[in-house]
This record gives C-alpha cells, structure tokens and sequence, in this order.
C-alpha cells in the first residue's frame, strides 16, 4: 500500500531555515509528482508546492515563492522542502502527498508540525 | 477569503443526506472544471473522496457523491453515519499550475 512519512518539523525561530523529508513507498515513486500542502492549526488546507516525477519543473504557491524549494530523490523514494527565511505564518502542519494526474491528491502522509516562534 | 467558498458548517441526523456546496469566486472559475473533495478527522490526514468532479476513488462508499454546475460544486452524503462527522474540502485546479482549497465545511451528526 501507499506510504508517505514525512520527518523534520520542530521549532524554529523566524528568519531561520528548515527542511522537511518525505519518504515514500508502496508506489512507483519516480512515475508521479508530488506536493507539499500545509495546514495551519485549527485553519483549512493551503497548498505549497508540487514537483514533477522526474524533478524537471517545480511551482509554488505565492506564499512561498522565492523562500521554499521542493525536490526530490529518485534514488531514495524521498521528497524534500527547504523551507528558508521562515515566518511565524508558516507554522503549520506539512503533508507530502501524492499527485493524481495534477487533478487530485490521491494519497497522504501523517504531517509533520513546524512551529515557527521566537 | 478563499477563492472557493464552503459553508462553515452543516449539520444532519443518522439516515438523512445532506449536501456541502463550493462556490468559485471569478478569479478560480477559470480552472473549476477539475475539483475534488477530502475528508478530515480530527487529528487525521485528508482523504481523497471525490475526484475530476464526480469519480470516486476505490474504496470510497457510494453515499458520497459530487455534481457541479456553472461555479458551483456540491458534494452530498447520503445515509449519513456517525462516522462522517468529519470536515470536508473542496479543491480546485487551476492553470498555473496552482491549486485552491475551500475554507471547508464541519459536518455535524446530530
């Protein structure tokens, strides 16, 4: 079955960086793109950013664009999110979740908290 | 304000149905032929219910469904279960590619 396991949140102080791994199984991993989406506590879902099967084009939410990069490893099933120059509004739960056909997200990990604060 | 609009909440007794719109303002019309709708618990991950409009992934009951006309999308849970007391997306692709959720919707089974 399909399983993502996100790892790499914690507490940050703003302005700091970090990043968020994503690992994969149950699926072939280097034939589907994936996103990261976000949820803030007790808030609705935002979506952040996708990149393609073969890691050749990425996209990004306004929100995050210039400061977040996604990528990802075909040769360990991972996908990743530097997260930089973090501001106290990302603090939020990150899902890695997998794409369908870019019309849906078919499948998702359990989250993992980042908790941006001084 | 979400470019997709869900009611804050809903809510109906066990047995009955009940339907959870989603209006795209003008800035998301655009791309709201391909929508899809999760479901959440409390302290679980969404799950895809509905997606391109009105398929359901395998395992997904048949008392979900999903219609769309004009810019508004709507998903109906018929013989509602204690167990769908859940809060439930609706999303929407658009070109960019960008993709916009509703604020969601707390369903409540009285």
């Amino acid at each position: 079955q399909v399983r993502l396991v996100e790892s790499g949140g914690g507490v940050v102080q703003p302005g700091r960086s970090l990043r968020l791994s994503c690992s994969a199984s149950g699926f072939s991993f280097t034939t589907y793109g994936l996103h990261w989406v976000r949820q803030a506590p007790g808030k609705g879902l935002e979506w952040v950013a996708i990149i393609s099967f073969d890691g050749s084009s990425d996209f990004y939410a306004d929100s995050v664009k210039g400061r977040f990069t996604i990528s990802r490893d075909n040769s360990k099933n991972t996908l990743f999110l530097q997260m930089n120059s973090l501001r106290t509004e990302d603090t939020a739960v990150y899902y890695c979740v997998k794409d369908e056909q870019m019309i849906a997200f078919d499948y998702w990990g359990q989250g993992t908290l980042v908790t941006v604060s001084s | 304000q979400s470019a997709l609009t869900q009611p804050a909440s809903v809510s109906g007794s066990p047995g009955q149905s009940i339907t959870i719109s989603c209006t795209a303002s003008s800035s998301a019309v655009g791309g709201f032929q391909y929508v899809s709708w999760y479901q959440q618990h409390p302290g679980e991950a969404p799950k895809l219910l509905i997606y391109d409009v009105t398929k359901r992934p395998s395992g997904i009951s048949n008392r979900f469904s999903s219609s769309k006309s004009d810019n508004t999308a709507s998903l109906t849970i018929s013989g509602l279960r204690p167990e769908d007391e859940a809060d439930y997306y609706c999303c929407s692709y658009k070109s960019g590619p960008t993709w916009l959720f509703g604020g969601g919707t707390k369903l409540t089974v009285l």
